[in-house]
């Protein structure tokens, strides 16, 4: 039981390139969410996908698509890379108890540098 | 989903009682006090949660006023490994799916 997996673990981009943030989660839930995190900062919620087939934008969505390609996997992709997308992205997990208890279980990270 | 207010930093030594306080005077009849912690560049792990009850298990203790407009993480016996930015949350359970983390309270223990 792996948990919450990210990867890659550290990117290096030029800006203007593209890439995909992948996340995938084998505890069977619903919802699941990206965050990034700048230094010294809180997190702050990019794109969720609520169950599969769905997503809905966060806070700050501007610069990044999300797919949900199925219930496991969750993917970030940054078309066209900007130095101020230079963050920390978290993935996360989760999935609403009978009891109201809704916990998100977190990824590693992918640390992100745009040049 | 309410806002919290969390002190920036707070120093504890090793051994003794962490008492972390939450401020959520806006907080909403149905929503949770939720805790997570982060250590290093980790990813946020959570600590406990509770509703209107006191609640407690093997990581901490929550304690909830009870006009709710306020709450209270202890952790009991604090260690070196309990160094960590801790975030107080409130959520609904039918919200919206955003959690609102803030910039959270940087806890660091002393030895």
């Amino acid at each position: 039981n792996a948990g919450v997996t990210q990867t890659p673990k550290f990117q290096v981009l030029k800006t203007g390139q593209s890439m995909t943030l992948q996340c995938a989660q084998d505890m069977n839930h619903n919802s699941m969410y990206w965050y990034r995190q700048d230094p010294g900062m809180g997190l702050r919620l990019i794109y969720y996908s609520a169950s599969e087939g769905t997503t809905d934008k966060g806070e700050v969505p501007n610069g990044y698509n999300v797919s949900r390609l199925n219930k496991r996997e969750f993917s970030l992709r940054l078309e066209s890379a900007a130095p101020s997308q230079t963050s920390v992205y978290f993935c996360a997990s989760s999935s609403l108890t009978t009891g109201g208890r809704e916990t998100q279980y977190f990824g590693p990270g992918t640390r992100l540098l745009v040049l | 989903d309410a806002k919290t207010t969390q002190p920036p930093s707070m120093d504890c030594a090793e051994g003794r009682a962490a008492n972390l306080p939450c401020n959520h005077s806006t907080i909403s009849g149905n929503e949770y006090v939720y805790w997570y912690r982060q250590i290093h560049s980790q990813g946020p792990q959570y600590i406990i949660h509770g509703l209107k009850n006191n609640e407690t298990n093997e990581m901490a203790s929550l304690i909830i006023t009870e006009d709710r407009k306020s709450s209270t993480l202890i952790l009991p016996h604090a260690t070196l490994r309990d160094t960590a930015v801790y975030y107080c949350i409130v959520r609904a359970p039918s919200g919206t799916y955003k959690y609102i983390f803030g910039t959270g309270t940087r806890l660091k223990v002393l030895a």
